[in-house]
């Protein structure tokens, strides 16, 4: 099946770090990948888009590489506060925009 | 609206019963999706209209859900005699159209409805 897979387990780190989300696909080349944030009890907020021709983007404190090779998105997150603690997902578009989820990771910023 | 609304925010419903989850999705969205969240998972696609037309149902995990979009704006997600394993919390999403082959643009999301089956 053509999955997406992201660690499921949580991610700790200090304030001021960088924290670096993995986000990784088998079985399909996809043409661009999403990443959205997600807070309890609250619907996914789209972030960022990436297109498989493109080795990076940035949008603030914010930057997303794909690699096509490795199959591979990382989503980097420079400067974190504790206010960047939440649920990120990373999802591949297919045909009519139906998006394929990972499970998210849970990120923790520390004071 | 500013953004999609969901409702009820929460149902809490025996087994068996019907139940009927509402969507207003961000007025002139063409693209309107149901997604079911299992706690600690992320969003699974259920279903897909376009406008009135319901063009893709393949996540629709039994013959129970049922979904439609009667006027190309609101959409109500039904789950008839429903059981326990359908218990989740219910997200819709809307999203301008694009023509097909090009990427799409972000999915916006309600904040959800959260089914508790008892």
């Amino acid at each position: 099946s053509q999955k997406i897979e992201q660690n499921s387990e949580a991610l700790n780190i200090q304030e001021g770090k960088t924290a670096t989300l993995t986000c990784n696909y088998t079985n399909y080349s996809p043409a661009y990948l999403q990443w959205y944030r997600q807070d309890p009890g609250r619907g996914p907020v789209f972030l960022l888009l990436i297109r498989e021709n493109e080795k990076e983007k940035r949008k603030e404190r914010l930057k997303v590489t794909f690699d096509t090779t490795l199959k591979q998105s990382l989503f980097h997150i420079t400067a974190s506060q504790p206010a960047d603690s939440a649920t990120y997902l990373c999802a591949r578009g297919t045909g009519f925009q139906k998006l394929v989820f990972g499970t998210g990771t849970r990120l923790l910023v520390s004071p | 609206g500013a953004g999609v609304s969901q409702s009820p925010r929460y149902k809490v419903a025996k087994r068996g019963q019907d139940v009927a989850l509402r969507c207003d999705p961000i007025s002139g969205h063409v693209s309107l999706f149901w997604y079911q969240q299992a706690l600690g998972q992320g969003p699974e696609f259920l279903t897909y209209f376009q406008n009135e037309a319901q063009l893709d149902k393949s996540g629709l995990p039994s013959d129970r859900f049922f979904a439609e979009r009667p006027e190309g704006s609101v959409s109500t997600l039904k789950i008839q005699r429903t059981q326990q394993e359908d218990s989740a919390v219910y997200l819709c999403a809307s999203s301008q159209r694009l023509l097909r082959g090009l990427e799409n643009t972000e999915a916006f999301f309600g904040q959800g409805t959260r089914l508790t089956v008892v």
